[in-house]
């Protein structure tokens, strides 16, 4: 059964960093794109960036470029996404997805992690 | 960088109606290579991770009840909830992973009238 956890969310105050993790099971984690998605309060979905399963492609959004960084460790089975100069419209639930084919985000998400940026 | 605009921004069909949700990129999501629209749709219910219905712009998945359907290619897309049920009610939202950054609509939230 494919499982996808995150952790590592929390409040934290603008100018701060947050590491999140996503810890997959149930799949080949190696060979698999992964994405980070996230969702503001009450907004809809926005999507962060992607990763490829050997770490040799990377995107970004826009609006995190420069300031969020996505690596894994494939030999833990791990997402992360390193978030620095956060800013309070970071404030989101962050989900981890499966990639699948032509690196679309697929049917397996998490559960999400609430990142809250306040003083 | 693609938009995604879907219409309307909500909706309320009664019990057994049809619902239609459009989507609108800002340019072609169709890969000429492979003459696939690199599309999906999604439905997300409260509380809930989104739930992935229609890829490539018309293949329901697996286990996706067979009132859903997908439709359209290039720029215009469409989902259709041909009689809808009780536990519908959630938020659409169309995606293109066509090309980075990948994007989606605002959303269409479905509702019972």
């Amino acid at each position: 059964e494919v499982q996808l956890v995150e952790s590592g969310g929390g409040l934290v105050q603008p100018g701060g960093s947050l590491r999140l993790s996503c810890a997959a099971s149930g799949f080949t984690f190696s060979t698999s794109w992964m994405h980070w998605v996230r969702q503001a309060p009450g907004k809809g979905l926005v999507w962060v960036s992607r990763i490829k399963g050997d770490g040799s492609a990377i995107s970004y959004a826009d609006s995190v470029r420069g300031r969020f960084t996505v690596s894994r460790d494939n030999a833990k089975n791990s997402l992360y996404l390193q978030m620095n100069s956060l800013r309070a419209e970071d404030t989101a639930i962050y989900y981890c997805a499966r990639g699948e084919v032509a690196a679309m985000i697929g049917g397996y998400w998490g559960q999400g992690t609430l990142v809250t940026v306040s003083s | 960088d693609i938009v995604m605009t879907q219409s309307p921004d909500s909706l309320a069909v009664s019990l057994g109606e049809r619902a239609t949700i459009n989507c609108k990129s800002s340019q072609s999501v169709l890969y000429s290579s492979n003459n696939k629209n690199y599309l999906t749709w999604y439905q997300q219910k409260p509380g809930q991770p989104p739930k992935l219905l229609i890829s490539w712009a018309s293949t329901r998945e697996s286990g996706v009840p067979d009132r859903f359907s997908g439709s359209g290619s290039g720029t215009d897309f469409t989902l259709t909830i041909s009689s809808l049920q009780a536990e519908d009610v959630a938020v659409y939202y169309c995606h293109q992973y066509y090309s980075t950054p990948y994007s989606f609509g605002q959303g269409t939230k479905l509702e019972i009238k």
